[in-house]
C-alpha cells in the first residue's frame, strides 16, 4: 500500500535560493505534520494541519518558512532565501484522524543541503 | 513546557542481552508517550505508545515500555537483543495543549555478535 511520500528526496540549494518541498500523505489522512531533523538530533516540530487548516505553526523557525495544504491532502513546505542553518532532513507525517494519540506515519524525508 | 530526555546517545549490547533505552519526560499532566524507531535510510516508524490505558505497553518486534508517573519515565526494553534491532530510537511526547510532538535527541542502539 502507498505510504507517505516526499519529493524531492534530495535537494541542494545555493544560499539565498527559494525551495519547495512536497509531501503526499496517505490517502484520507486528516492530519499532517512537518518536522525538521538536523544531523544527530531528533525531529523538531514545525507545523500541523488538520485538513486544510493550519492549526499550529509555532515551530516554524522564521518568517522565511511557510507551509500550506490548500485542499487538505498534498502539502508544501516552502523556504525562502535559504540559509546554511536550514540544512537538515525535512520529515512529513500523517495520521488517519485528528486525535493526539493517533499513530503518525512518516515519509522518508527530504534532505536539504544549503551551500 | 514539555520536554523529553533520552539518557545515552549510544547504547551497545550483545546479541541476546537485555535492551534498556531510557526516556524521561516533563509534563504537568499525564501525556501521551511514544517510541519510534528509525532504521538506516528509512523513515521513522512507531514501536509503541502510551495513551493513559495500561501502564505496561507492548509494541512490535518484542519491545515494551512501562509508564511510571512517579518517576516521569517511559523506558523501552526488550528481553533479548537481535542484530536487526540495531537502529536509532526516539522517545516522544505529545503536547497536551495541542498537537505539537516533542522528540528526544535519540539513542543509537548497537548490537554486537
Amino acid at each position: 500500500g502507498a505510504g507517505v511520500s516526499q519529493s524531492p528526496r534530495y535537494k541542494v540549494a545555493k544560499r539565498g535560493q527559494d525551495v519547495a518541498l512536497r509531501c503526499d500523505p496517505i490517502s484520507g489522512h486528516v492530519s499532517l505534520f512537518w518536522y525538521q531533523q538536523a544531523l544527530g538530533q531528533g525531529p523538531e516540530f514545525l507545523t500541523y494541519f488538520q485538513n486544510e487548516a493550519q492549526l499550529d505553526k509555532s515551530g516554524l523557525p522564521s518568517d522565511r518558512f511557510f507551509a500550506e495544504r490548500p485542499e487538505g491532502s498534498v502539502s508544501t513546505l516552502k523556504i525562502q532565501r535559504t540559509q546554511q542553518e536550514d540544512s537538515a532532513v525535512y520529515l512529513c507525517a500523517s495520521t488517519l484522524r485528528e486525535g493526539r494519540a493517533d499513530t503518525q506515519y512518516f515519509g522518508p524525508g527530504t534532505r536539504l543541503t544549503v551551500l | 513546557a514539555q520536554s523529553v530526555t533520552q539518557l545515552g546517545s549510544h547504547v551497545s549490547v550483545s546479541e541476546g542481552a537485555l535492551v534498556l533505552l531510557r526516556c524521561n519526560y516533563s509534563s504537568s499532566v499525564p501525556p501521551y508517550l511514544f517510541w519510534y524507531v528509525q532504521y538506516p535510510n528509512q523513515g521513522l516508524q512507531l514501536l509503541l505508545k502510551y495513551t493513559s490505558a495500561a501502564t505496561l505497553v507492548k509494541g512490535i518486534n518484542g519491545f515494551e515500555a512501562e509508564f511510571k508517573k512517579s518517576e516521569t519515565s517511559f523506558h523501552l526494553t526488550k528481553p533479548s537483543a537481535h542484530m536487526s534491532d540495531a537502529a536509532e530510537y526516539f522517545c516522544a511526547v505529545i503536547n497536551t495543549g495541542g498537537f505539537k510532538t516533542i522528540f528526544g535527541a535519540g539513542t543509537r542502539l548497537f548490537v554486537k555478535a
